[in-house]
């Protein structure tokens, strides 16, 4: 066990439609970070918070987008989902994000756009 | 940019064999270079990582790697492994200094260890 949750583990959703995951770091953790890891693209960098800030941004569509809150904890909004946007989405966090520092990741939400 | 080649996309191998899973990667600044393992249904797991020092690096669960710079590789390697290690193993680098913490991964290799 990591120490970082995600919720929902499972969700399945319709074309069109927006979904929010949700991520808690493990505790004293200020960065966050998001990946999805598909058949296709395999595991990507999307975004990283660092204390409710957005620090660095990979691949994220612009359908796609993150937040951190006060309390630390991060939430990824996908919305007008394609069949393309099924993946699997890790949160990973790390004590202050710097280069180097070790990332934990969390057990995944994974995304069924039908 | 930075990019992470992992070869061999499945590695079958025999109990207590040893096993090397490859890793090569470019770029044009310097990196720091990690190994990931996924269970299947969870998440990624920290099995060691090099920074600096020591191009030797030692990791959990008996796993080491070794840095080459002039060949630009970071192979993971297990003298002996067990059915448990049958996982998928990921190379990551991240760009440093000014790529912050964002980790490239390479496509994973499936070791399935067999009896």
């Amino acid at each position: 066990d990591s120490g970082v949750t995600q919720t929902p583990k499972h969700l399945i959703t319709a074309t069109g439609q927006r979904v929010t995951l949700r991520c808690s770091p493990r505790s004293g953790d200020l960065s966050v970070y998001w990946y999805q890891q598909s058949l296709d693209q395999g595991l990507q960098f999307l975004i990283q918070y660092y204390n409710g800030e957005e620090r660095a941004k990979g691949n994220i569509l612009e359908r796609f987008s993150a937040q951190q809150f006060p309390d630390l904890h991060s939430e990824l909004n996908l919305s007008s989902l394609e069949l393309g946007d099924s993946a699997l989405y890790f949160c990973a966090s790390s004590q202050t994000g710097v280069e180097g520092e070790t990332q934990y990741f969390g057990p995944g939400t994974r995304l069924l756009v039908l | 940019a930075q990019s992470v080649t992992q070869l061999d996309s499945q590695v079958p191998v025999f109990e207590e064999a040893p096993v090397e899973l490859r890793c090569n990667y470019s770029s044009s600044v310097s990196v720091y270079l990690f190994w990931y393992v996924q269970y299947p249904n969870q998440g990624l797991q920290l099995l060691l990582k090099y920074l600096s020092g020591s191009t030797l690096v030692k990791g959990i669960n008996g796993f080491e790697a070794e840095f080459n710079k002039s060949q630009t590789s970071f192979h993971l390697r297990k003298p002996s492994v067990h059915i448990s290690d049958t996982a998928e193993y990921f190379c990551a680098v991240s760009e440093t200094p000014g790529g912050g913490n964002k980790l490239t991964f390479g496509t994973g290799t499936q070791l399935k260890v067999e009896l």
